[in-house]
């Protein structure tokens, strides 16, 4: 059964430390997206790779945030510093766009 | 702008009964729209996904309709269970130079009571 994983499922941590969450892909998928779920806004898009590279990360806080696919079966999102406003639930999803997306189960992120 | 607006923000109802959940975009190019399950700290679940010349399309108890002219989709929900307890996210693919954008709702969270 195959299925998009995310680690870690759930992280505390302190304001300024650095966050790396890790998303495998179903293999086979060539996109790849982060988001960012809250209550506020919903789910929010971050960054989206085709095939590796990556092709938007508009929504993304370049500051802080970086996302990269070093290969076809390991996504990152890094966050450094951090910060409580960052505490959200963030997904990873693949697909073979415009066809079916299949989410992973998410990494709940608190920034105390 | 690019917008999907679902409605309501939240519904009650009682086991048994069924319900419509709506979803309205602005859209455009249209490329398919797509309904969502997300049960409480869990990753979003395709229900259905519908393109520009399907007007209908069911899974199980659920049957999403589309209306390409207004630019609206429904979800309706028979004899609703516990388990549909849940939100429900209503996506929309616009077609664009770089690929595919998905713009998503913001959902409509479904509470189920026996």
């Amino acid at each position: 059964d195959a299925r998009v994983t995310q680690t870690p499922r759930h992280k505390v941590t302190e304001m300024g430390q650095e966050v790396t969450m890790r998303c495998q892909p179903i293999l086979g998928h060539n996109t790849v997206f982060w988001y960012r779920q809250t209550m506020m806004q919903g789910l929010e898009l971050l960054a989206y790779f085709r095939n590796r590279a990556p092709l938007d990360d508009s929504g993304m806080p370049k500051d802080r945030f970086s996302a990269e696919m070093p290969d076809a079966t390991l996504a990152t999102l890094k966050i450094q510093p951090s910060e409580p406003r960052d505490s959200a639930v963030y997904f990873c999803a693949s697909g073979l766009v415009p066809r079916e997306l299949f989410f992973g189960e998410g990494s709940r992120l608190t920034v105390l | 702008k690019n917008q999907v607006e679902q409605s309501p923000q939240s519904l009650i109802i009682l086991e048994g009964k069924n319900c419509t959940l709506q979803c309205n975009y602005t859209v455009s190019p249209f490329s398919n729209l797509r309904w969502y399950k997300q049960d409480t700290g869990r990753g979003p679940v395709s229900l259905t996904i519908m393109t520009f010349s399907e007007n209908t399309k069911s899974n199980g108890r659920y049957t999403a309709t589309l209306d390409a002219d207004t630019k609206q989709s429904s979800l309706h929900i028979t004899a609703s269970q516990l388990s549909d307890s849940a939100s429900y996210i209503c996506v929309v693919s616009a077609r664009c130079q770089a690929g595919t954008a998905l713009i998503f709702g913001k959902g409509t969270t479904l509470s189920v009571s026996s």
